[in-house]
């Protein structure tokens, strides 16, 4: 039980395009899901909290209109990311939660290049 | 908000019991720890949570103390497919919602 299944594991794409990465709880439903960047070898960066149907928290340094953040139901978040520059390359990884105080279950992770 | 500290790295032959100490000084009341294990290229995979005293599943026990300022994970038998980061959460509550802050993690090597 508990799977987040997280879409697309790896993109690459121009400079200036737009990224859309989904997360799905497959078997339960999210309360509240997390986003976060991890560079090589280096630990999570947490990017912004979601509560479904509400807007998200983001992070201080993190611009949430170049990282749109979408939370419509209790099995789907999803990350855009906008005009997306070599800067932006990362790994990205999704989490969701059930409720409170129970553990946060993640995604394999996307892989994002900016050329 | 409760910060986590874990050694950077450990070796540990194979077969060999693993303890992972984190201390957690300022853990909140409310707040329950729990312990990733993550390969690269991977997102962080759920071993164990606890509140207090121990807590034991297929994998690993976990420890706290008393006073819940640390904990201990714990794996049994360590084999190479263990070699891994393994993170300490402990949950925060700011601003009304809940969120925890990965800290450094610690490497664990594991050697035939």
């Amino acid at each position: 039980g508990a799977v987040v299944s997280q879409h697309p594991s790896r993109v690459i794409c121009k400079s200036g395009t737009s990224v859309k990465i989904e997360c799905r709880s497959l078997d339960f439903q999210a309360t509240t899901m997390f986003w976060y960047r991890q560079f090589p070898k280096k630990s999570l960066m947490l990017m912004a909290t979601s509560n479904e149907g509400s807007k998200a928290t983001y992070e201080q340094g993190v611009e949430k209109d170049k990282f749109l953040i979408n939370h419509a139901s209790l099995t789907l978040s999803t990350l855009t990311v906008t005009s997306a520059h070599p800067e932006d390359s990362s790994f990205y990884i999704c989490s969701a939660r059930q409720e409170v105080n129970q553990p946060q279950h993640f995604g394999d992770g996307t892989r994002l290049s900016i050329l | 908000l409760a910060k986590t500290t874990q050694p950077i790295s450990m070796d540990s032959y194979e077969g060999q019991e693993v303890n992972i100490t984190c201390s957690h000084n300022n853990i909140a009341t409310n707040d329950y720890i729990t312990w990733y294990q993550q390969f690269p290229s991977q997102g962080p995979r759920f071993i164990i949570q606890g509140y207090k005293t121990k807590v034991t599943n297929e994998v690993a026990s976990l420890f706290i103390p008393a006073d819940r300022k640390s904990s201990t994970l714990s794996l049994p038998r360590v084999s190479l497919s263990d070699t891994a980061v393994y993170y300490c959460l402990v949950g925060e509550s700011s601003g009304g919602y809940q969120k925890v802050t990965f800290g450094t993690g610690t490497k664990l090597q594991v050697i035939p």
